[in-house]
C-alpha cells in the first residue's frame, strides 16, 4: 500500500462550485499534515496545514480525521486560479515530507 | 518572508558532465534542507535530507556517489549530479523549514528543470 493515496482526478467543475479532495495515509505516526498546490511546471507552494480541529482559510477548508487515517480539502466558490494539482502531505519525525501523486483540478467558465 | 532561492532555474547539458544545482534560503536559517525530484506526471519524491555540517541521508534507491550533496552553511545546499545521463533528466526540488520556529512547513525552491541530451 502506498504511503499516501490520492484520487488524480482530473476534476473538471464549473467556476462557483465546490469540490472536495481526500487522501489517505498509511502511516499511523505520520505528524503534521499539509496541502500544497502546485502549477504546472513550477514548484509546490503551501496552501494550508491540516489540524484535527479542523482549519478554514477562506474558501478553503482542510479536515483531519487521525482514527480512520485521511485528511481533507473543500474548496467552495471555486475560480478559475484554483486549477491546480493539489498534493497531500505529511511529514514524521525527520521532517521530510511524503507526498501524495496529486490531484489535478481544472475549473471552467 | 521565507525565500527559498535554486540556481540555475534550468540546465541543459550532454551526458556524461556533472551539474550542479544550489540552494539558498534567502532570509532564515536551515539547518535541514530536502532535495526531491519530479518525473512529468509525476510527485514529488524525496532524494535525500541534507544536514548542515554532517553527511547527507539519501532515501533507498538514491545513489549518494552519483547525487553529491554538500550543505556547508546554514542558509546553502548543493546537489551535485555526477555523469549525467539522460534518465536523470527531472525537475529538481529543493526545499527548507526555518529553525527554530517549531514548524514542519517546508518552504519549497523555485526547482531546476535538468535536461540531459
Amino acid at each position: 500500500r502506498k504511503e499516501v493515496e490520492q484520487d488524480p482526478g482530473p476534476f473538471n467543475v464549473p467556476e462557483g462550485a465546490t469540490v472536495a479532495f481526500n487522501c489517505t495515509y498509511s502511516n499511523s505516526a505520520s505528524q503534521s499534515f499539509f496541502w500544497y498546490r502546485q502549477d504546472c511546471r513550477k514548484e509546490p507552494k503551501l496552501l494550508m496545514s491540516v489540524y484535527s480541529s479542523g482549519n478554514e482559510d477562506g474558501r478553503f477548508t482542510a479536515q483531519l480525521n487521525r482514527a480512520s487515517q485521511y485528511i481533507s480539502l473543500l474548496i467552495r466558490d471555486s475560480k478559475l486560479s484554483d486549477s491546480a494539482t493539489y498534493l497531500c502531505t505529511f511529514s514524521g519525525s525527520a521532517r521530510q515530507l511524503t507526498f501524495g501523486s496529486g490531484t489535478q483540478l481544472t475549473v471552467l467558465p | 518572508g521565507a525565500v527559498v532561492s535554486q540556481h540555475p532555474s534550468w540546465v541543459i547539458c550532454k551526458s556524461g558532465t556533472s551539474v550542479k544545482i544550489e540552494c539558498r534560503s534567502l532570509d532564515f536559517q536551515a539547518t535541514t534542507m530536502f532535495w526531491y525530484r519530479q518525473f512529468p506526471k509525476q510527485s514529488l519524491m524525496l532524494m535525500a535530507t541534507s544536514n548542515e555540517g554532517s553527511k547527507a541521508t539519501y532515501e533507498q534507491g538514491v545513489e549518494k556517489d552519483k547525487f553529491l550533496i554538500n550543505h556547508a552553511s546554514l542558509t546553502l545546499s548543493t546537489l551535485t549530479v555526477t555523469s549525467a545521463h539522460p534518465e536523470d533528466s527531472s525537475f529538481y526540488i529543493c526545499s527548507a523549514s526555518p529553525q527554530g520556529l517549531g514548524t514542519d512547513t517546508q518552504y519549497f525552491g523555485p526547482g531546476t528543470r535538468l535536461t540531459v541530451l
